[in-house]
C-alpha cells in the first residue's frame, strides 16, 4: 500500500519537550500539506509544501512550530516547547501536484498528547 | 465569515431515507470543491469531487454545486448504518480549506 504514511501515530511528551512528526507523501505526490484537528472540530489548515518549499504557512502558529520538506526523506512538522494546548491529532495529506483540483489523500494521522 | 461553512448537526435519518448535506463557502474565486468521510477517530477519506455547476453522481452520492450561490451539498441515497460520520466539506482556491464537518447519524 503506498498511501501516505505518518508515524508515529501516537506520541506522548511532556511540556516543554520537542515533537517531531514525520509524512512520507504517497508514491509520484509531491505536495504535501498538514492539518491539526481538534477533538469534535474540523481540519484546520497549517502548512503547505513542495520539496525544499514552503508555499504557504499562514496557518502556522508564529512561534515554536516549523515544518520541511527536504529533498530527500520526509516532510517534517516540528513544535518546540509543546504546551497543553498542543495536544491534537496531526493529520499530514499529500496531493499530486498544485492544481486546485487535485484532491488531496489523507495519512492516519499522529495523535500528540502533551502532558 | 467562515470560509466554509457547516451545519455540525447531529442530523439523523432513518435507514433507507436520502441524507442532505450542506456547505456554503465565502471565496467567489474557489475552484475545486470536495466531500470527505470522517469515521470517529479514523483519517478523512474522500468521496466526491466536484468542479462545475450542476450535479456529479457516484453510486449512492450526488454532490450539487452553484457557485452563483456558493453553495455545495451532498445527497445521500438509501442511507446505511455504515454511513454514520462526520462529512467534511473542502474548498480549493490556493489552498484546500475544510468546514467544520456535519456529524450524520443512520438509525436502523
Amino acid at each position: 500500500n503506498a498511501g501516505v504514511m505518518q508515524n508515529p501515530r501516537h506520541l506522548v511528551r511532556r511540556r516543554g519537550q520537542e515533537a517531531r512528526l514525520r509524512c512520507s507523501p504517497m508514491k509520484g505526490h509531491s505536495h504535501v500539506y498538514w492539518y491539526r484537528q481538534l477533538p469534535e472540530e474540523g481540519l484546520k489548515f497549517m502548512v503547505y509544501l513542495q520539496k525544499e518549499n514552503i508555499i504557504d504557512e499562514s496557518g502556522m502558529p508564529k512561534e515554536r512550530f516549523s515544518a520541511e520538506f527536504p529533498k530527500e526523506g520526509p516532510s517534517i512538522l516540528r513544535i518546540q516547547q509543546v504546551v497543553r494546548g498542543d495536544s491534537a491529532a496531526y493529520f499530514c495529506a499529500s496531493s499530486t501536484d498544485r492544481s486546485v483540483n487535485s484532491p488531496l489523500h489523507f495519512g492516519n494521522g499522529t495523535r500528540l498528547t502533551v502532558t | 465569515q467562515k470560509e466554509v461553512e457547516q451545519n455540525s448537526g447531529p442530523l439523523s435519518v432513518p435507514e433507507g431515507a436520502i441524507a442532505s448535506l450542506n456547505c456554503t463557502y465565502s471565496d467567489r474565486v474557489s475552484q475545486s470543491f470536495f466531500w470527505y468521510r470522517q469515521y470517529s477517530g479514523k483519517s478523512p477519506e474522500l468521496i466526491m469531487s466536484i468542479y462545475s455547476n450542476g450535479d456529479k453522481e457516484d453510486g449512492r452520492f450526488t454532490a450539487q454545486l452553484n457557485k452563483a450561490s456558493q453553495y455545495v451539498s451532498l445527497l445521500i441515497r438509501d442511507s446505511q448504518p455504515s454511513d454514520s460520520a462526520t462529512y467534511l466539506c473542502a474548498v480549493s482556491r490556493q489552498k484546500v480549506t475544510f468546514g467544520t464537518g456535519t456529524k450524520l447519524q443512520v438509525i436502523p
